[in-house]
């Protein structure tokens, strides 16, 4: 069946600009997560919906960061005024229920700022 | 808040050893430890779990030991092959400092299979 799916797969864009990044979790999953790698790093916790809400977004490292999830599905994480610290590979996960049941990843948004 | 220890960041193995990742978490009262594979370019695939309940599981030559009262955990690859080779993540949930739980990660372990 079908994977997590995230859009664009990759993205370079000026610093300064705005940016939305895509996640459509696996069908029926109410859990969906977003996290962020650096080059050669572990993953860093950004948010977690659970439905259209977001019980932890204590990993949103500032203000210019921010994410929805409309009809329980589909999530964007958009990133304002982009910084060069910002790059780094995005990735969404979803999950059947909570934070203990299996998370399944997409392959990830590489974003560059130039 | 909670952390995961994962050692060691490098594996290098001639291909037929065996391989193993220890972590050691910081809540005592987790219950559940997933193992994820990551090659290039992709994102973790899930590749082994855990529940507290129980202090083994294998899968072909994966197997995931679980020792609650030392808080640690650990992947053994058995007869590895260069397709082995990628970065290897734990991760342990915890309640604790987040409403629902959430998982937290170990930093890696780059494990490369020589054939």
């Amino acid at each position: 069946g079908a994977g997590v799916s995230q859009s664009p797969s990759n993205k370079v864009t000026e610093k300064g600009k705005d940016v939305e990044l895509r996640c459509d979790p696996i069908s029926g999953h109410t859990a969906l997560y977003w996290y962020r790698q650096s080059l050669g790093q572990g993953l860093e916790f950004l948010i977690y919906f659970q439905g259209n809400s977001a019980p932890d977004k204590s990993g949103l490292p500032s203000d210019r960061f921010s994410a929805e999830r409309t009809g329980g599905s589909v999530s964007t994480l958009t990133i304002q005024r982009t910084q060069q610290e910002d790059s780094a590979v995005y990735l969404c996960a979803s999950s059947l229920g909570g934070g203990n049941q299996p998370q399944h990843f997409g392959d990830g948004t590489r974003l560059s700022i130039l | 808040g909670e952390n995961v220890e994962q050692h060691p960041s490098t594996l290098s193995v001639q291909e037929g050893d065996s391989a193993v990742i220890k972590c050691t978490y910081s809540d005592s009262a987790s219950n559940y430890f997933p193992w994820y594979k990551q090659e290039l370019g992709k994102g973790p695939q899930l590749i082994i779990d855990i529940r507290s309940n129980v202090g083994e599981k294998k899968d072909q030559r994966i197997a995931v030991t679980l020792n609650k009262t030392a808080k640690h955990f650990s992947l053994h690859i058995t007869e590895t092959q260069p397709e082995d080779s990628a970065v290897y993540f734990c991760a342990f949930y915890s309640r604790r400092g987040s409403t629902l739980g959430r998982l937290y990660f170990g930093r890696g372990t780059q494990l490369t299979v020589w054939p």
